[in-house]
């Protein structure tokens, strides 16, 4: 099974600075087509995930351009531009590429300072 | 919009069986497949199921592999999981996904077993 580790698996920030949460993989998550199925979820304080970046840096429809992905082959980055009070909560970030099973990673808490 | 909506969870004794459901809207279920992750409580996300938009494959996590049956009714719009011989392990939040980039998702349903 692949395993996924973030970095930091807490993350506190100050309001309007940038934030970045790492994720890695422990093979490489190029699928054959040639795409890198690797997602990131954000879950807020008592509600269901939502995803935010799928195929590492295709945002979802709706989601502020402050989020952005990046990474190729087995390392990945989410990075938030400028924090705001609504982004607190975990990030995960999940592979797609070997499954099943499908992978999630640890968790990164994200929390204002 | 997409509506995903879970139902079906509660209090159950060990070795008990439940059944989950997830009735979904504003997309064409038929040609999505489905997935369904939980969440223990304080813990991350852990996938359990998947199903193809047809039945025609299904896969499962190994810890409900034999206890757990995912399947879908595409004329209902809906997913269900049966949940048997349930363990204080499987204690959590279950929730449906659709697609395979878990596109939405829904607002999960607690499944609790305990003596």
């Amino acid at each position: 099974d692949v395993v996924m580790t973030q970095s930091p698996l807490s993350l506190p920030v100050t309001l309007g600075q940038p934030a970045s949460i790492s994720c890695r993989s422990s093979q490489s998550l190029v699928y054959s087509d040639g795409n890198t199925y690797l997602n990131w979820f954000q879950q807020r304080p008592g509600q269901s995930p939502r995803r935010l970046i799928y195929k590492v840096s295709n945002r979802d429809s709706g989601v502020p351009d402050r989020f952005s992905g990046s990474g190729s082959g087995t390392d990945f980055t989410l990075k938030i531009s400028r924090v705001e009070a609504e982004d607190v909560g975990v990030y995960y970030c999940m592979q797609g590429t070997h499954w099943p099973p499908f992978t999630f990673g640890p968790g990164t808490k994200v929390d204002i300072k | 919009e997409v509506q995903l909506v879970e139902s079906g969870g509660g209090l159950v004794k060990p070795g008990g069986s439940l059944r989950l459901s997830c009735a979904a809207s504003g997309f064409t279920f038929s040609s999505y497949s489905m997935n369904w992750v939980r969440q223990a409580p304080g813990k991350g996300l852990e996938w359990v199921s998947s199903i193809s938009s047809s039945s025609s494959y299904i896969y499962y996590a190994d810890s409900v592999k034999g206890r757990f049956t995912i399947s879908r009714d595409n004329a209902k719009n809906s997913l269900y999981l049966q949940m048997n011989s349930l363990r204080a392990e499987d204690t959590a939040v279950y929730y449906c996904a659709n697609g395979g980039n878990f596109d939405y998702w829904g607002q999960g349903t607690l499944v609790t077993v305990s003596s």
